[in-house]
């Protein structure tokens, strides 16, 4: 099983871009896998936000589709997600994993907590 | 989009007790759900996948079943460490939508 690892900055200010990078090790080159962003806000339950291939291939959340964009650095074994124009209401602990073609959650960041707030 | 939904939305049990925890998605998505457990603080663990398959680790104690587009989750003894939020998730296609939650305390 892969490992993976959250990165990026706890504190965003309103109406800025939030971005975010997970970290995979143990490889990552294979399409058999979806690599996916998940959050969850103070309190509440699971948000999935989104995911991308290894080819590059994206499918956002509907409820977030205009705001999120998902990258993968195949160099780094990274995936990224920018989140644009935060507001309060993105103040979450943000997950990334990787899901199976066909199945579901493998592995789990541990999950970072980002703050909206000035 | 498929919509997922958790009855109840919370439960207080007693320890030995049978707890039952039922998830509606709002199309078919055959067999393709998971469950999970979350404690306070801690990520989320994979109990069930495919509906009614026992992930390995998981205890024996806990069962999944599913009817049509309805799905349970059964804990045939409640223990003090089941005390947690259970997610259920589809993953059958994109968007890979969680359930609301039900969150297990004890009596």
């Amino acid at each position: 099983q892969v490992q993976l690892q959250e990165s990026g900055p706890g504190l965003v200010k309103p109406s800025e871009t939030l971005s975010l990078t997970c970290t995979v090790s143990g490889g990552m080159n294979s399409d058999s896998y979806y690599w996916n962003w998940i959050r969850q806000h103070p309190g509440k339950g699971l948000e999935w936000i989104g995911y991308i291939s290894y080819s590059g291939s994206t499918f956002y959340n509907p409820s977030l589709k205009s705001r999120v964009t998902m990258l993968i650095d195949k160099s780094k074994n990274q995936f990224s997600l920018k989140l644009s124009s935060v507001t309060a209401a993105d103040t979450a602990v943000y997950y990334c994993a990787n899901i199976r073609v066909g199945s579901t959650v493998e592995s789990w960041g541990q999950g970072t907590l980002v703050t909206v707030s000035s | 989009d498929i919509q997922m939904t958790q009855s109840p939305s919370s439960l207080s049990a007693s320890v030995g007790d049978r707890v039952t925890i039922t998830c509606r998605a709002s199309q078919t998505i055959a067999d393709h759900l998971a469950w999970f457990q979350q404690k306070p603080g801690k990520i989320p663990e994979l109990l069930i996948y495919s509906g009614s398959i026992l992930h390995s680790g998981a205890p024996s104690r806990f069962s999944g079943s599913r009817s049509g587009t309805d799905f349970t989750l059964t804990i045939s003894s409640l223990q003090p460490e089941d005390v947690a939020t259970y997610y259920c998730q589809k993953y059958n296609i994109a968007p890979f939508t969680f359930g609301p939650g039900t969150k297990v305390e004890l009596k």
